[in-house]
Order: structure tokens, then sequence, then C-alpha cells
């Protein structure tokens, strides 16, 4: 299986400020067809976990383009150019390569 | 707009059979671009794919969980179930259905999902005697 590592595990932003999470993957997350396949999750408080990035750098619908996607092999980055305060929650990455499908350890942006 | 909403016992005693149904709404579940997913989040804990469907019926399982899960789906009522079965406190937690999107590449529709989109609002399972 592949094992995804986030760091770091906790995150306190300013507003207006940016921000960005890593995650590494224990084998390359691109197939032989150039796709990566590494997603990113935002878990608000209380609710279900929301698709913000999809092959790596693909935004979902309705994402604000503060939020970008970016890395290939086994280094991906989430970054996000000015946080907002309801950017707080829970990041998750996934992998989409191989199943089982697995996710990082989570990582907890706040307010400063 | 597509919804998905997970419903079933909140209670289940130790060794028992854990049963959810996901039922699906703005959309069908027999499109061949999705699979459909559960993933479950103990309380204050990461996220863990259990298993997916595709609307043939076929399914795969995480190895973790595969000689304890069973998901099937029912066309007709456009959902789609989870059970499992023998569970113990470790079976805790909030359990999620999802749409699992397969990718196109030039026009072809491959492999299995990559991404899960949209998610249900989840249903908290504890279990306990």
């Amino acid at each position: 299986e592949i094992v995804m590592t986030q760091s770091p595990l906790s995150l306190p932003v300013t507003p207006g400020e940016p921000a960005s999470i890593s995650c590494r993957s224990s084998q390359s997350l691109v197939d032989r067809n150039g796709y990566k396949y590494l997603n990113w999750y935002l878990q608000k408080p209380g609710q279900s976990p929301q698709l913000l990035i999809y092959l790596g750098s693909s935004r979902a619908s309705g994402v604000p383009a503060r939020f970008s996607g970016s890395g290939s092999g086994t280094d991906f980055t989430l970054k996000i150019s000015r946080v907002e305060p309801e950017d707080v929650g829970l990041y998750y990455c996934m992998q989409g390569l191989q199943a089982p499908w697995t996710f990082g350890q989570g990582t907890k942006v706040d307010i400063k | 707009q597509l919804q998905l909403q997970e419903s079933g016992p909140g209670l289940v005693k130790p060794s028992e059979t854990l049963s959810l149904t996901c039922t699906v709404s703005g959309d069908s579940i027999t499109s061949s671009n999705y699979y459909w997913g559960w993933i479950r989040q103990p309380p204050g804990k990461g996220l863990e794919w259990i298993g997916s469907i595709y609307y043939s019926g076929s399914t795969y399982y995480n190895p973790s969980l595969k000689s304890r899960v069973t998901i099937s789906l029912d066309t007709s009522k456009n959902q789609f179930s989870l059970k499992l079965k023998s569970v113990t406190a470790a079976d805790t937690a909030v359990y999620f259905c999802a749409r699992g999107k397969r990718v196109t590449i030039s026009g072809v529709i491959t492999g299995l999902e990559a991404w899960f989109d949209p998610w249900g609002q989840g249903t908290l399972v504890t279990v306990s005697s």
C-alpha cells in the first residue's frame, strides 16, 4: 500500500498571508500517461471532506483560485495564496493511483 | 445537484454486523464514469477507504477489511450498501459514502476511481454493548 505523509500536521495561519502544506508518497503517483494521481481535500469542522484539487493541480468546481496544487513524482504541495478565515479545518492529501486508496494523516489549519 | 445520504443504525453491538445504506439523488448509480465508495473516520482520526462498487456489481475492498466487508447496490432504488461483520470498538467511526470519479484519457474512461467527490454528510456508528 502507498503511504502518504503530510507536513506540517499543525499550521497556524494569519488571514491574508500565504500558506502551504506538503504531501509525500512512498512511491511515484505519476502514471505512464503523465497523470498525477494526487488529490487534496478540506474537511471543515463538523463537515465531510470536500474536494479541492484533483490530479495534482486541477481545481474542483467552485474552489477559489487562491488554492493551487503542484508537484510531481512523490512530492506534492497545496498552496493557499492568501488565507481566508473560512479556510480553517483539516486538509488531507489522497493518492488515487493504486488501491487501496490512502490518505495522509491530515494537517490542521487554524487562525493564529 | 448530486447528493449522497447515509442511513442506518447509530449503535451496533460487538460481534454483530454493521449495515449502512447510501441513497444517491441527482445522478444515476449506473453511470459508467463512476464508482461508489465507502470511507470511514474514527473519532479524532484520519480517513480510511473501506471499499467501492461499480454499477456492474464489481467490487474491490481494502485488504485490511476485506474479510469482513460486503458492498452491494440496488439500482432500482439508486442506493448502495455496506455490511461490516464481526464489529469491535475499533470499528466505531463516522462512515461516509462518496462518488468515485474515473479518469478519462483521450476520450476513453479508464481504470478505477481516482478521486472521491462529492461525499455524503457522514453517519456516526458506535460499537458498544
